[in-house]
């Protein structure tokens, strides 16, 4: 089935740094990719819509300077958290689409930020 | 705007009873309907796609069904086992794959 890879698992920093989470599809091309937060015990909520070539489009709330999203390729969408505060710990969780519309979305494992 | 909402939020049986887990959501332009299990800490598992055209799709001991027109869907359990014991997610795909809120669930021997 298809693979959708997720990187780092878990990390931890400093407040004020910032931190650099990957998704790559990586047995099949996803023109569109969507990153996720999860906070403890709660569903995931959308944060924003990645397509390969243009700008993420985010979720009303999401501050797009703080969580820079690039999708520079086919197969590579990155989320950026910039100046982490630890108000974004949280668990990310990046999708993406095998075909469009109606394919169907894997889901990387997610990566758990824990910012001190 | 797309609201996605399970019903329980918590379930607690014992081993081997069937179960049905519910989700609706308000808008019924949907391209298709998942549902996913997520064990504590660990990302998501796909565990049934259901295409916006069909009704139905069963996976094992797993059957779920779709009614887009009333914006609902259920999933069903069959002999649950200790193993099930997780957070079960719908989600809806219209463009963006909007989750519901979840269902905590838990089978005890």
């Amino acid at each position: 089935g298809a693979v959708v890879s997720q990187h780092p698992s878990r990390v931890i920093c400093k407040s004020g740094t910032s931190v650099k989470i990957e998704c790559r599809s990586l047995d099949f091309q996803a023109t569109t990719m969507f990153w996720y937060r999860q906070f403890p015990k709660k569903s995931l909520m959308l944060m924003a819509t990645s397509n390969e070539g243009s700008k993420a489009t985010y979720e009303q709330g999401v501050e797009k300077d703080k969580f820079l999203i690039n999708h520079a390729s086919l197969t590579l969408s990155t989320l950026t958290v910039t100046s982490a505060h630890p108000e974004d710990s949280s668990f990310y969780i990046c999708s993406a689409r095998r075909q469009l519309n109606t394919g169907e979305l894997f889901f990387g494992e997610g990566s758990r930020l824990t910012v001190l | 705007k797309q609201e996605v909402t399970q019903i329980p939020a918590a379930l607690s049986v014992p081993e081997g009873e069937n179960l049905v887990l519910n989700c609706s959501f308000t808008d019924s332009a949907i391209y298709n309907l998942q549902w996913f299990r997520q064990d504590p800490g660990k990302g998501l598992t796909s565990l049934l796609l259901i295409q916006s055209s069909q009704r139905e799709q069963t996976s094992g001991r797993l059957n779920a069904s779709l009614d887009k027109s009333s914006g609902r869907s259920t999933l069903y359990i069959a002999a649950s086992q200790p193993g099930d014991s997780a957070t079960y997610l719908c989600a809806v795909d219209g463009d963006k794959l909007i989750f519901g809120t979840g269902t905590r669930l838990q089978v005890f021997p």
